[in-house]
């Protein structure tokens, strides 16, 4: 399986926008870049994907390297209810075994307000 | 939709004793997941179910450990006899398709003693 390698923990400021790194060198051209995050106490949670191209959604963006060797995913403006364990995952399109997610450590976002 | 539902959210049981998870997915999604959650190990793919057909039973940890999914709406992971070594966080999550974003459950604590 490709391996992802995130900072163990990150702090943030409340309100000021938040740069989660993954690096993935061994990513393959088929992989999709994943993140979950999982709050306190609660299962882990959908954040965002991507392929190739940037993408955004309601939660946070993703800024992907154009060698696709690293990515980063940005919460724009960070709240207290965005502490949590953030996971970057590679995984497979569709098919074959490419249904797991394969979770690392991630990294633990402190939110200060 | 209510997301998807797992019950008890905590279970203490005694060494030898048969404990049962049970999980309701969310309506229309093929696929389910059960993932074990420790400090030691992180978060693992216990099982996967396409259309209630156990597809990968691979991360089961032996015998003791078994799932089944009688219908669309309904898994069960069964530990029979637990162990202490089987505390941990379960984690039952459900995907449109195997493929797609999966939504976790808030998960069952299990306390073997």
């Amino acid at each position: 399986d490709a391996k992802t390698t995130q900072p163990n923990s990150m702090e943030s400021n409340e309100e000021e926008p938040v740069h989660l790194p993954c690096n993935h060198s061994t990513i393959s051209g088929t992989d999709y870049i994943h993140w979950y995050r999982q709050l306190p106490s609660q299962g882990p949670e959908y954040v965002i994907h991507g392929l190739t191209s940037n993408v955004n959604n309601r939660m946070a963006s993703l800024a992907i390297a154009e060698d696709r060797k690293s990515s980063t995913l940005i919460l724009h403006r960070a709240t207290l209810r965005d502490a949590a364990v953030y996971y970057c995952i590679l995984r497979g399109g569709s098919g074959g075994s490419n249904y797991k997610l394969t979770f690392g450590k991630g990294t633990l976002l402190t939110v200060n307000p | 939709d209510a997301g998807v539902i797992q019950s008890p959210r905590h279970e203490v049981t005694e060494m030898g004793q048969e404990v049962t998870l049970r999980c309701k997915p969310i309506s229309g999604h093929n696929s389910l997941f059960w993932y074990r959650q420790t400090m030691m190990r992180g978060l693992e793919l216990l099982i996967y179910f396409n259309n209630n057909v156990p597809i990968d039973d691979s991360g089961m940890p032996e015998d003791r450990f078994s799932a089944k999914m009688p219908n669309a709406s309904f898994s069960t992971l069964k530990i029979q006899p637990s162990e202490p070594r089987d505390s941990a966080v379960y984690f039952c999550a459900s995907s449109f398709t195997g493929y797609t974003e999966a939504f976790f459950g808030q998960g069952t604590r299990l306390t073997v003693v």
